[in-house]
């Protein structure tokens, strides 16, 4: 099994429309969670960290379910610029290491 | 704004050749990595290194070495180029970690290294 899961997609939606992925991790010591953003080519950008109660940046939520080992990312309102890929991170406590999952695509259509 | 800074954003080199990828922190960062991307393969770590000429191999090492002899700065070298390791190479610097320390990773712009 892969540390790190996320479903591959593509996930296809028009404009406006409201997405979410979801990202499995297997290590429960697992403490410190977070979204990157990487578009074709480029960087991996941070995009937010996700925090115990689940946070909130604009049309960005991201949670977490400790118990059920997953974390989400649930994006309001699509715009076209929002196609990119989103990497899930997960990092163990007390570890300089972070695992990252291959990452899901999104294509924002008109 | 946290900046890291690799040296190329495209190189192209010949089989054989010694390689030197260079990368370069302004944050006072203590930890900084260097990972290989490649299509469906995802991010994978090759070095990283958590202080001033440590360092600790990852998940594929093989065919690398590294140097961190300035706190800033974390080269990547290449001791005999291969054509498989033609591939995107990224950069990442990050604080020392606490337990209750959210402390990102921060990437450079990459690296596209072509060996013909």
């Amino acid at each position: 099994r892969k540390e790190v899961e996320q479903d591959p997609g593509p996930f296809n939606v028009p404009e406006g429309a409201t997405v979410a992925f979801n990202c499995t991790y297997s290590n429960s010591a697992s403490q410190s969670f977070f979204w990157y953003r990487q578009d074709c080519r480029k960087e991996p950008k941070l995009l937010m960290s996700v925090y115990s109660s689940g946070n909130e940046d604009g049309r960005f939520t991201a949670q977490l379910n400790r118990a059920s080992q997953y974390i989400s990312l649930l994006i309001r309102d699509s715009k076209l610029s929002d196609s990119a890929t989103y990497l899930c991170v997960v990092r163990p406590g007390g570890s300089y290491i972070p695992t990252f999952g291959r990452g899901t695509s999104l294509i924002v259509h008109p | 704004d946290v900046k890291v800074t690799q040296s190329s954003r495209y190189l192209v080199k010949r089989t054989g050749e010694k390689v030197f990828l260079e990368c370069v922190q302004d944050m006072d960062h203590e930890n900084m990595f260097w990972y290989r991307q490649d299509p469906g393969l995802g991010l994978r770590l090759i070095y990283f290194s958590y202080d001033v000429k440590m360092k600790e191999k990852g998940d594929i090492p093989e065919g690398y070495s590294v140097s961190r002899e300035k706190k800033e700065r974390f080269s990547l070298i290449l001791e005999s180029a291969s054509t498989n390791q033609t591939s995107m190479y990224l950069c990442a610097s990050s604080l020392a970690q606490s337990y209750i320390s959210n402390q990102p990773q921060h990437f450079g712009d990459g690296t596209r290294l072509s060996i013909l």
